[in-house]
């Protein structure tokens, strides 16, 4: 039973250009969400986070909508670069102490 | 400040064998985790660790044992190997809190 589900399993974007990553979660106790990037042969790397209390946080050129009504969320990376090509996953908290539960993850390529 | 350090890299095991997955961190973080991560799959949670003598179970326990006997190393061992534990493993520590976790590059195993 997958608590936090990515249905994009990738996602194309041209440089510069806004990427939309989306996400479901179906737990009503989490309270904290995620977003981390992972490049291969790497672990996976803190991107933004937002609490419950909040519908929106921004960090530079990633931003982080929370739904709470749908169980939803969404990150959003504007501009688009180069760089930004990874697998982002979304992950949730039911407490800022609790276990992480992660998506399946999405692939975003960012293309020339 | 190496972070968090996995070793092997890379480990070829024979169905039936057994090892351990070294994990050890820098930081003085008492939370520790272990999670693996199957090909399209997210990251699931195996077992975690609060502080040294501390340790429980996460989502995919079985098959898996570990032990905190230092703040600073939480070795994973597979008494038994099998097939559907072919996986990249990663270690995650954090002083307390879901935000600050740091993964180390991961460990990938395959079972033959």
């Amino acid at each position: 039973d997958q608590q936090v589900k990515q249905n994009s399993p990738s996602l194309s974007v041209q440089e510069g250009r806004i990427s939309i990553l989306n996400c479901d979660y179906t737990n009503s106790m989490f309270d904290y969400f995620l977003w981390y990037k992972k490049y291969p042969a790497e672990g996976p790397t803190f991107l933004i986070s937002i609490s419950s209390i909040k519908d929106k946080n921004e960090d530079g050129r990633f931003t982080v909508f929370l739904n709470k009504s749908a169980k939803h969320l969404s990150l959003h990376i504007v501009p688009s670069q180069p760089g930004d090509s990874a697998v982002y996953f979304c992950a949730a908290s039911a407490g800022r102490d609790d276990k992480i539960i992660f998506g399946k993850g999405t692939r975003l390529h960012i293309l020339p | 400040n190496a972070g968090v350090t996995q070793t092997p890299k890379f480990r070829i095991l024979k169905i039936g064998q057994s090892m351990t997955l070294q994990c050890t961190q820098d930081m003085n973080h008492n939370y520790m985790y272990w999670y693996r991560q199957d090909p399209g799959m997210g990251l699931k949670l195996i077992y975690y660790s609060v502080g040294a003598g501390i340790t429980d179970k996460g989502e995919v326990p079985n098959g898996y044992n570990v032990s905190r006997s230092t703040t600073e190393d939480f070795p994973l061992r597979l008494e038994l190997a099998a097939p559907s534990q072919t996986s990249v493993y990663f270690c995650a520590s954090s002083r307390g809190g879901i935000v600050g976790y740091t993964f180390g590059s991961g460990t990938r195993l395959t079972v033959v």
